[in-house]
């Protein structure tokens, strides 16, 4: 197990709600990064927070928007839910050193999220 | 064009069998990290082996190794002695950039392994 944890494992919601999904990273790890993995495809970026600021952000409209705490956890928030945010949502956290040299990205077990 | 190529479909390998999975990259940054993880349908993304551009060996990591060819621009996994444990999903993913870029990871489509006993 990688210590990233994430919760729920599972959510329900229709179309128009807002949902928010949680992250910890693993212990000594200062960033933490938000995947959507639709079925059947690889992971797409969604943004990477590093000192509780977002440093880096993928095609993805302004209605999904994060949070980082100071103990590195992480928060996803999708606002207005479309049928095509059903998908694994996956959180991985790393390690930013102070020259800017970024380590191995180890990933939580998920949230299925499903749009009606 | 896409970044990571993975176009090998559904492969399967006899148990105790070495297999190869196949991955091409495109980048024009003269640093950047090659990645394999595997994916149980558990859904969990687990990191198998890391090669950075720069490495002048190949990686190995137990039954993992990556067999790099940087003009060829290809990164393929190779897993020897093959376990049921390894029927799972495999990525390979790539990070572009030097120090101080986001670390975001790109990845493939990823291929269907299937170990037979």
């Amino acid at each position: 197990e990688t210590g990233v944890t994430q919760s729920p494992t599972h959510l329900i919601k229709t179309r128009g709600q807002q949902v928010t999904l949680r992250c910890s990273s693993q212990s000594g790890h200062n960033t933490v990064s938000w995947y959507q993995q639709a079925l059947g495809q690889g992971p797409q970026f969604i943004f990477q927070y590093y000192r509780e600021e977002e440093n880096g952000r993928g095609n993805f409209p302004p209605r999904f928007s994060g949070l980082q705490f100071p103990n590195y956890s992480s928060e996803l928030n999708v606002n207005a839910l479309e049928l095509d945010d059903s998908a694994l949502y996956l959180c991985a956290s790393s390690r930013l050193t102070g020259t800017g040299v970024a380590d191995t990205q180890y990933f939580g077990p998920g949230t299925r999220l499903t749009v009606l | 064009a896409q970044k990571i190529t993975q176009t090998q479909p559904g492969m399967f390998v006899q148990e105790k069998e070495a297999v190869t999975l196949d991955c091409t990259y495109d980048t024009s940054d003269q640093s950047y990290g090659l990645f394999w993880y595997k994916q149980p349908s558990s859904g969990e993304m687990i990191f198998l082996i890391y090669q950075g551009s720069y490495d002048e060996q190949n990686a190995t990591e137990g039954r993992y190794s990556l067999n790099f060819q940087k003009a060829r621009k290809s990164a393929n996994l190779v897993i020897s002695a093959s376990q049921l444990g390894d029927s799972a999903m495999y990525f390979c993913a790539m990070r572009e950039g030097g120090s101080g870029a986001n670390s975001k990871l790109t990845f493939g489509k990823g291929i269907t392994l299937s170990v037979r006993p």
